[in-house]
């Protein structure tokens, strides 16, 4: 069991919005910088957002992060087949292992 | 571009140490630190641990008295050994580097995320 708490999945049409919650505590997401991961089959992991809501260069603004006290979203706005991959939410934590991660939510463009 | 690549075998015997290796190319291996993460089948992400560039290390507290992460700069590379393993480190292990670069600002922060990942590669603990 993970210690941030993620849907298992989200599907929704190319060109709509999906949204992916990532639940945890006081001692990770409530004092500490959430980021998001992409992780297609058979690549490396990427990173989408840092600072709950940062992108690096090159991700496209079609996505975005938030957070609001022991919660962060993903949003995908304008869904392109591309974007089927899990995504994982990442964040420090003050009382557990340093790191800790979500358990991963499956997007499906259907 | 930063490069990572894991390598290792992909089948340890039960009881017997795990040990891989994550090579980095087109880049600089000193001041960050790096991390390994493993995913075991049907399950999330689960860092291991991290080690700085300068040698400094930390553990996960539910692996720590079975690993070890050790850094060579000269060659580039980071290692990772498990030891006395058994079927549940059945996993893809990652090797990642960590940042704290914001791209809006060109400054560190002291917030740390992991910008660049290796492919990961398998490992199955069997007889």
């Amino acid at each position: 069991q993970s210690v941030l708490t993620q849907p298992p999945s989200v599907s929704a049409a190319p060109g709509q919005k999906v949204t992916i919650s990532c639940s945890g505590s006081g001692s990770n997401i409530g004092n500490k910088y959430v980021s998001w991961y992409q992780k297609v089959p058979g690549t490396a992991p990427k990173l989408l957002i840092y600072d709950n809501n940062k992108r690096p260069s090159g991700i496209p603004d079609r996505f975005s992060g938030s957070k609001s006290g022991t919660s962060a979203t993903l949003a995908i706005t304008g869904l392109q087949t591309e974007d089927e991959a899990d995504y994982y939410c990442g964040a420090w934590d003050t009382s557990l292992s340093p790191w800790v991660f979500g358990g991963g939510t499956k997007v499906t463009v259907l | 571009q930063v490069q990572l690549q894991e390598s290792g075998p992909g089948l340890v015997t039960p009881s017997e140490t795990l040990s891989l290796t994550c090579t980095v190319s087109g880049g600089s291996i000193s001041s960050h630190y790096w991390s390994w993460i493993r995913q075991s089948p049907g399950k999330g992400l689960e860092w291991i641990g991290y080690t700085y560039y300068s040698g400094s290390t930390k553990y996960n507290p539910s692996l720590k008295s079975r690993v070890t992460i050790s850094i060579d700069t000269f060659e580039k590379q980071l290692s990772l050994r498990l030891r006395s393993v058994t079927a549940a480190d059945t996993a893809v292990y990652y090797c990642a580097r960590e940042s704290d670069y914001d791209f809006l600002t060109g400054r560190s922060t002291g917030n740390y995320y992991m910008d660049v990942w290796g492919k990961g590669t398998t490992v199955t603990v069997s007889s």
